[in-house]
């Protein structure tokens, strides 16, 4: 079955320090895994995706991930942090010809001035 | 920037009430989706179609029916709405797999329900 979690419920981080959300994941076949974020009272927008290209996903606003099959992971990053990242991130994994995503409980990134 | 839209964004209504949220869009995607997510808490899916005629329940149990007549078109209905159903309805659409990759979901931005 597949299933994936999310580590840290809540992450503080300072502006301008670096930024990691934590994901893992259980696939029984090759998953394909994504980021989303979403801001208050928005919908959820893509960061970025892993379809079994490369490991290390470049995404949109300086975010990047890279799919470790070994660790089962799939980690979000940032160099240096901004105010306007401060939003809910959603991990995410379907399973190839299912059409069904599976959602992580989200991590609530906090950037501190 | 996505192209699905969600009316209304935001509904406040009695108990008892029939409400239908609309979701469109212009993508042509085949496949449609219906999430609850409640204040702060992760997505349940609750509705989703394949393509026109085509509707399947969700993991979560819920109360409201949806239609897919169009391609473009899927609404969700409450026929006789309560204050359990207080959330945020948020509707999804993707697009076909190519080879063993699959598509990633586009969202509408919400529609905030609130049963008085």
């Amino acid at each position: 079955a597949q299933s994936v979690t999310q580590l840290d419920s809540h992450v503080s981080v300072s502006e301008g320090t670096p930024v990691l959300l934590r994901c893992n994941y259980s696939s029984s076949y090759s998953p394909s895994l994504f980021w989303y974020v979403q801001h208050p009272n928005k919908g959820l927008q893509l960061l970025l995706k892993y379809t079994s290209a490369a490991t290390l996903v470049k995404g949109i606003n300086g975010f990047e991930a890279e799919f470790k099959k070994s660790e089962t992971s799939f980690h979000l990053t940032k160099p240096s942090a901004h105010m306007s990242d401060a939003a809910e991130y959603f991990c995410v994994v379907s399973l190839s010809g299912t059409y069904k995503y599976i959602f992580g409980t989200g991590t609530r990134l906090k950037v501190l001035a | 920037e996505a192209d699905i839209y969600q009316t209304p964004r935001y509904l406040v209504i009695g108990t008892g009430k029939k409400i239908t949220l609309e979701c469109s869009q212009t993508m042509g995607h085949d496949k449609m989706y219906w999430y609850q997510q409640d204040p702060g808490m992760e997505l349940h899916l609750i509705h989703y179609s394949y393509g026109v005629n085509s509707t399947e329940k969700g993991d979560l149990s819920s109360e409201s029916t949806v239609s897919r007549i169009r391609t473009e078109h899927f609404p969700l209905t409450l026929e006789s709405a309560r204050p359990s159903h207080t959330s945020q309805y948020l509707c999804a659409s993707s697009h076909g797999t190519s080879g063993l990759s699959i598509g990633e979901l586009f969202f509408g931005e919400g529609s905030r329900l609130t049963v008085l």
